[in-house]
């Protein structure tokens, strides 16, 4: 079954403790992408990958860090949490096609920051 | 950089009342794709438009992309219960045709209750 999975899905952590939320896709999608929800800004992206050893800042890139090693992972990383990082947080992936670029969205992982 | 706004944030409409909800850019887009999202969830592809004046429809949703591929609406006819969820646009804005780079920027969202 074609999916993009994340883990954890629920995580409630203290400032300052390093963390990662993992993100895998079997889809063999070049492009992946995260975001983060919060009630009335909708979805806002933090970090994409248009491929392995490729990266870039989307709209809100601070505080956060990712790596893609492997084409079917793409891991964000907070160093020192803060609790205006406490959201709903998607993994999305998509081929880079002109026109099947649709994004397959994770499940979502759920981060409190006390 | 690109932004896309969409209206209204919020509806509520008795069930079997239409729905619609708008999308503008601030530049002309590639393509624009909707979403829906119902409580609880996670965003799930609807459709998407390419041509300039594209007309999709869905059931009793009617997807259009504007003359100038600036704007978009999605309408839903005869509302049900099973529609409740929030509904996204994201434009997509191709930036490097030779690397395949593009941004894809999504509206807030409108979230839509239907009332029994």
């Amino acid at each position: 079954e074609a999916q993009v999975t994340q883990n954890p899905r629920y995580l409630i952590t203290v400032t300052g403790k390093k963390l990662t939320v993992t993100c895998s896709q079997n889809m063999n999608h070049e492009y992946m992408s995260w975001y983060r929800q919060d009630p009335g800004l909708g979805l806002r992206q933090i970090y994409y990958s248009m491929n392995v050893e490729v990266t870039d800042k989307g709209d809100v890139p601070e505080g956060y860090k990712v790596s893609r090693k492997e084409k079917r992972n793409f891991p964000l990383i907070l160093e020192s949490p803060s609790p205006n990082q406490t959201s709903l947080y998607f993994c999305a992936s998509s081929a880079l096609a002109e026109i099947y670029n649709e994004q397959f969205f994770g499940p979502g992982t759920r981060l409190t920051v006390l | 950089g690109q932004q896309v706004m969409q209206i209204p944030q919020y509806q509520h409409v008795q069930e079997g009342e239409d729905f619609t909800t708008y999308c503008n850019s601030s530049t002309t887009l590639s393509n624009i794709q909707w979403y829906k999202q119902r409580p609880g969830g996670h965003p799930v592809f609807l459709i998407q438009l390419v041509k300039s004046g594209e007309v999709k429809k869905q059931k009793r949703l009617t997807f259009q992309f504007g003359e100038a591929k600036k704007n978009s609406s999605l309408h839903i006819t005869a509302t049900q219960t099973t529609d409740v969820g929030t509904y996204f646009c994201a434009g997509r804005v191709l930036l490097n045709s030779g690397a395949g780079s593009y941004q894809l920027t999504f509206g807030k969202g409108t979230k839509l209750s239907v009332i029994p």
